[in-house]
Order: C-alpha cells, then sequence, then structure tokens
C-alpha cells in the first residue's frame, strides 16, 4: 500500500521561508513523478507543482513560480516543496501526490497524503 | 493556462437519483481529463482519468465522458457515500489545472 506522509507545515510570517517534506512508502519512489497540490480553507483544489522522476524536469503555477521550488531525494524516498517570500494567500493545506504512470509525467494523480497545513500571517 | 469551469456550482440530489457533473476547458485538451472526489477532511480520490477509464477500486456507476473541451461526470445511481465535492483537472499541458469543484448536497 502507497502512503504519502506530509510534513513541516506551520505558522509563518508573510515574506518568511518554509520547507515541505512529503515521505513516500511502498512504492519504488524513484519511478514515480510526484505534485504537490494546496487546497486553501473552504476552497478548491490548486495544482502547484511537478518534479519528473529523476528530478529532470519541473514545472509550478504561476502563483507560485519564482517563489517555491521542488526538488527531491531518492535514497530517502522523499519529496520536498521549498517556499519562500510568502504571501497571505499561501495559506493552505499542503497534499503530495503521485502521477500514476511510472516513467512518465501524465498529471494523473493517484495516490495523495493527508496533507500538512500552512499558515502564513501578517 | 487552461482554465476548467464546473457546473452547476452545487447541486441538490437524493439517494438513487443519476446525476451529470459538467466541466469545460478553455481549449481543447483532447482526452486529458481526470475527476476526482474529495469528501470532508479527506485527501481527494482519482475517480476517471483519460476522460472516461476509470481508475482501480472505482465502482462501475461512475461514469466519465466528453473529448476536446466538453466532458461530463455521471453517476448512475447515487449512494449516501456519493455525496462529496468532485474536481475535474486537465492533464494536458502544464501547468496543470482543476476546475472549481461541483458540491453535491441532499
Amino acid at each position: 500500500e502507497v502512503q504519502l506522509v506530509e510534513s513541516g507545515g506551520a505558522v509563518v510570517q508573510r515574506g518568511g521561508s518554509l520547507s515541505l517534506s512529503c515521505a513516500a512508502s511502498g512504492l519504488t519512489f524513484d519511478e514515480y513523478t510526484m505534485h504537490w497540490v494546496r487546497q486553501a480553507p473552504g476552497k478548491g483544489l490548486e495544482w502547484i507543482s511537478l518534479i519528473s522522476w529523476n528530478g529532470g524536469s519541473t514545472d509550478f503555477a504561476d502563483s507560485v513560480k519564482g517563489r517555491f521550488t521542488i526538488s527531491r531525494d531518492n535514497s530517502r524516498n522523499s519529496l520536498y516543496l521549498h517556499m519562500s517570500s510568502l504571501k497571505i494567500e499561501d495559506t493552505a493545506r499542503y497534499f503530495c501526490a503521485t502521477d500514476m504512470t511510472p516513467l512518465m509525467i501524465r498529471g494523473r494523480l493517484d495516490n495523495w497524503g493527508q496533507g500538512t497545513v500552512v499558515t502564513v500571517g501578517s | 493556462e487552461i482554465v476548467l469551469t464546473q457546473s452547476p456550482a452545487t447541486l441538490s440530489v437524493s439517494p438513487g437519483q443519476r446525476v451529470t457533473l459538467s466541466c469545460r476547458a478553455s481549449q481543447s485538451i483532447r482526452s486529458n481529463l481526470a475527476w476526482y472526489q474529495q469528501k470532508p477532511g479527506q485527501a481527494p480520490r482519482l475517480l476517471i482519468f483519460a476522460g472516461s477509464t476509470r481508475a482501480t477500486g472505482i465502482p462501475a456507476r461512475f461514469g466519465g465522458d466528453g473529448s476536446g473541451t466538453e466532458f461530463t461526470l455521471t453517476i448512475s445511481s447515487l449512494q449516501s457515500e456519493d455525496f462529496a465535492v468532485y474536481y475535474c483537472q486537465q492533464c494536458h499541458s502544464w501547468p496543470y489545472t482543476f476546475g472549481q469543484g461541483t458540491k453535491l448536497e441532499i
């Protein structure tokens, strides 16, 4: 069974930085593209970033481009999201998710963690 | 960026009813659309990918249809556990985007 466990959520000041982690188990981690998706309180889902299985390809939503970076450590089965210049509107629950097809980037998110909460205060 | 518009925003339904949810893309995405279900306090669950293919373990009462810019998710006979929010997502081009969701309520 695939398990994804996010951590690192916290209350941070506007303009601050924070790093999130996602620990994966139950899959051959280095074969899967990984994604971050967030959900502001009471709002819908927003896809924010992906990283390919080997780290060679990344992409970001316009709303976070230039402020967030994504990385992975396949030796540790871990995914990371590094967030800087945080804004009030970055307040959300952040989910990590796996892309369904190994060694491809298809955008079909079939395993999700429970998320970690980031609150950006003024 | 491709914009997805879901309708309606909220749908009041009853168990046993057949319901159809719509998702419209701002440009053609061929069949590159997924549907997710999200219940309160839970992570989303993948229901449908490639427009019409059910994900593993998804009951046959869930059906997806469409291509290009118009897509639908049909639940043939609503069960109590189906009351949730449903999101469409385009998997056609980066950045991937979600619709704003349709909430099914009693």
